[in-house]
């Protein structure tokens, strides 16, 4: 069975600095790839994908993630993170055919000024 | 256009009393999906729609849970009896296309407490 895996609980940085969430994933094919952001009071937001191609993915709000098959992962990355980023994320994979998305457990960020 | 809608936001509920979630996707999307996130854990599928029919329910915890979609528009999940381990965020989500270009749209979730 699918699983992910997200290792950190919690992360605190400050604003303008840098920002990697780990992601991990277990999948006997190729997987989908996605991560979500839940800021406080909204739904889940869809941030980027992975389904085939250039591994290095483009996202909004400035996020992009890399998709690493040797290491099973999809860390999601931002160069310079602000206020407004503080929020709960999520990486989720999808196995083709079957509709489910299986996520992990999320990282909530908070950002210090 | 309008996103994935859920009603209520929040829900308190006594057990063994019923609670009834309601779920309207965005407009044209014939797929949509349900899970559930209990406190500290990961949001987990519950079960799928395409139009009116259940493609597969396979992470629906017991019986106690019910969920339809009428005319293959907005959906409800039904919780009866709800019991204590039932709290927690149901969220909806709809899709327009299966398989490989399948994006999963989320609404803002009912948080569900069952005192």
């Amino acid at each position: 069975a699918q699983s992910v895996t997200q290792p950190d609980i919690h992360i605190t940085v400050s604003e303008g600095a840098s920002l990697e969430l780990r992601c991990n994933y277990s999948y006997g094919a190729t997987p989908y790839l996605f991560w979500y952001v839940q800021s406080p009071g909204q739904g889940l937001q869809l941030l980027l994908k992975y389904f085939s191609g250039d591994t290095l993915v483009q996202g909004i709000k400035g996020f992009e993630a890399e998709f690493k098959r040797s290491q099973s992962s999809f860390n999601l990355r931002k160069p310079s993170v602000h206020w407004s980023d503080a929020a709960e994320y999520f990486c989720a994979v999808g196995d083709f055919g079957n509709e489910k998305l299986t996520f992990g457990t999320g990282t909530r960020l908070t950002i210090i000024p | 256009e309008a996103g994935v809608t859920q009603f209520p936001s929040h829900s308190v509920i006594e057990k063994g009393q019923t609670v009834t979630l309601r779920c309207d996707p965005i407009s044209g999307h014939d797929n949509l999906y349900w899970y559930r996130r209990v406190m500290g854990k990961e949001i987990k599928f519950l079960l799928h729609f395409v139009k009116e029919s259940k493609q597969d329910e396979s992470g629906m915890p017991n019986n106690r849970f019910l969920a339809e979609r009428t005319g293959g528009t907005y959906s409800t999940l039904k919780v009866q009896p709800a019991e204590l381990e039932d709290s927690g965020v149901y969220f909806c989500a709809s899709s327009q296309v299966m398989g490989a270009k399948n994006i999963q749209y989320f609404g803002a979730g009912t948080r569900l407490s069952v005192l």
